[in-house]
């Protein structure tokens, strides 16, 4: 059972414009989302995450939106460059369960010039 | 400024043969260690983790094993591989109680032949 879903496995868009990368999740007991940005054959890299007392959290290009009635969070990044391609993960942890994290499958980010 | 390590950064084994790959971290003491395995084209499973010297938690039934015999180092091993078992091995550590941001080593490619 996937508790944490990403449901588009690519995504292009061209630079300069938003890139929108959308997460569902199935478990209410999430409280804490995450997004980390992977190039092939490195590890992870944290980006941005968000409590879910918050509906969203900004950190420079980057923007978290959380819809906890939805059970949907989203990833915007404005602008888009060349340099943000590469695979996003959304993952989701929750307190009661020790902040294990839960990971969708990866959305790829192909942001042409 | 805290860092984490693995190796070997890639590895090529039989089918049968025994497995040892070894993640280390500095710059900080008690860590939380995790062992994730991603398979080609899905996302980061959660195969072990470890809040303290010889305590291992394991998330599924597998062949393969989990040791922390020193505070800031993290072994996983097989006995004997299984074609299965190739895939991109990452471990990651969680510094301070109460946060939920996990930091990623560069990863190990595992490819059982």
């Amino acid at each position: 059972d996937q508790q944490v879903k990403q449901n588009s496995p690519s995504l292009s868009v061209q630079e300069g414009r938003i890139s929108i990368l959308n997460c569902d999740y199935t478990n209410s007991m999430f409280d804490y989302f995450l997004w980390y940005k992977k190039y092939p054959a490195e590890g992870p890299t944290f980006l941005i995450s968000i409590s879910s007392i918050k509906d969203k959290n900004e950190d420079g290009r980057f923007t978290v939106f959380l819809n906890k009635s939805a059970k949907h969070l989203s990833l915007h990044i404005v602008p888009s460059q060349p340099g943000d391609s590469a695979v996003y993960f959304c993952a989701a942890s929750a307190a009661i369960s020790g902040n294990k994290l839960v990971f969708g499958a990866g959305t790829i980010l192909r942001v042409k010039s | 400024s805290q860092t984490i390590h693995q190796w070997p950064a890639t590895l090529v084994q039989p089918v049968g043969s025994p497995l040892s790959l070894e993640c280390t971290v500095e710059g900080t003491s008690n860590p939380n260690l995790y062992w994730y395995r991603q398979a080609a084209g899905r996302g980061l499973q959660l195969l072990f983790y470890s809040v303290g010297i010889g305590q291992i938690s394991s998330e599924v039934p597998q062949n393969l094993s989990a040791s922390r015999p020193q505070d800031r180092q993290f072994i996983l091993s097989s006995k004997k591989l299984l074609l299965s078992d190739s895939g991109f091995y990452l471990c990651a550590w969680v510094g301070l109680a109460g946060v939920n941001e996990q930091f990623f080593g560069p990863g190990t490619r595992l490819t059982v032949l």
